[in-house]
């Protein structure tokens, strides 16, 4: 089975500050991770993904996140948000035995100028 | 990456009525995907459509009710059937590139709600 975990429905954080944004999942075996964010009225734009390799991967707009296989963790980071990241932002899980995603809850972002 | 579009962007429809989604995209994929974002929700898959095979539907979703035609692999789409207000949602169109299937696009979503 697979499930992720976005423990905060809602982060605030000031503009220019550091962001964090929690996801845990659960997998058997290795996981794909993803995440991505989705802006008012808009799609589903992806940002970053873990497959393999090093541990801190790097995506769109300055984002960045960190695979923890031993926490079982893989949060957003940006070191200096911007208002415009403020958004809902979706972690996803995918088996590498299996076709789809599988998605968090989300957490909805705010960028306070 | 792919370039996904829908048709249409958003619809307003009469409880009963049915109202088919196209998803289009601008280059050959096996696998598509059709969603559903109910509002203040995340994400639910509905099913996977393979070109030349039968949709395959997630448990609490069914053909009746979702039909989906997959011409070829390019092109799919999705009917929502017998509507009925808690059928409104966002329903997007997904589909998987890369060499292992590693990463998925999304289409814009068609916003529907049906009164």
């Amino acid at each position: 089975a697979q499930s992720v975990a976005q423990p905060e429905d809602q982060v605030n954080v000031a503009e220019g500050n550091p962001l964090t944004v929690k996801c845990t999942y659960s997998v058997s075996g290795n996981p794909y991770l993803f995440w991505y964010v989705q802006y008012p009225n808009r799609g589903l734009q992806f940002l970053l993904k873990y497959i393999t390799g090093d541990n801190l991967v790097k995506g769109s707009y300055g984002f960045e996140a960190e695979f923890n296989k031993s926490q079982t963790s893989f949060h957003l980071k940006k070191p200096s948000a911007l208002v415009s990241d403020s958004a809902l932002y979706f972690c996803a899980v995918r088996a590498l035995w299996a076709n789809n995603l599988f998605f968090g809850t989300g957490t909805r972002l705010t960028v306070i100028p | 990456s792919a370039v996904i579009s829908q048709k249409p962007s958003r619809d307003i429809c009469q409880r009963g009525t049915s109202l088919t989604i196209q998803c289009q995209v601008d280059s050959q994929v096996t696998m598509m995907f059709w969603y559903r974002q109910q509002p203040g929700q995340s994400l639910t898959l509905i099913a996977t459509a393979n070109q030349g095979s039968e949709a395959t539907y997630e448990s609490g979703f069914v053909i009746d009710k979702f039909p989906i035609s997959r011409p070829n692999l390019t092109f799919s789409t999705l009917t929502v059937s017998n509507m009925s207000p808690e059928d409104s949602s966002i329903y997007l169109c997904s589909v998987v590139t890369g060499g292992r299937r590693e990463t998925q696009y999304f289409g814009p979503g068609t916003r529907l709600l049906v009164l």
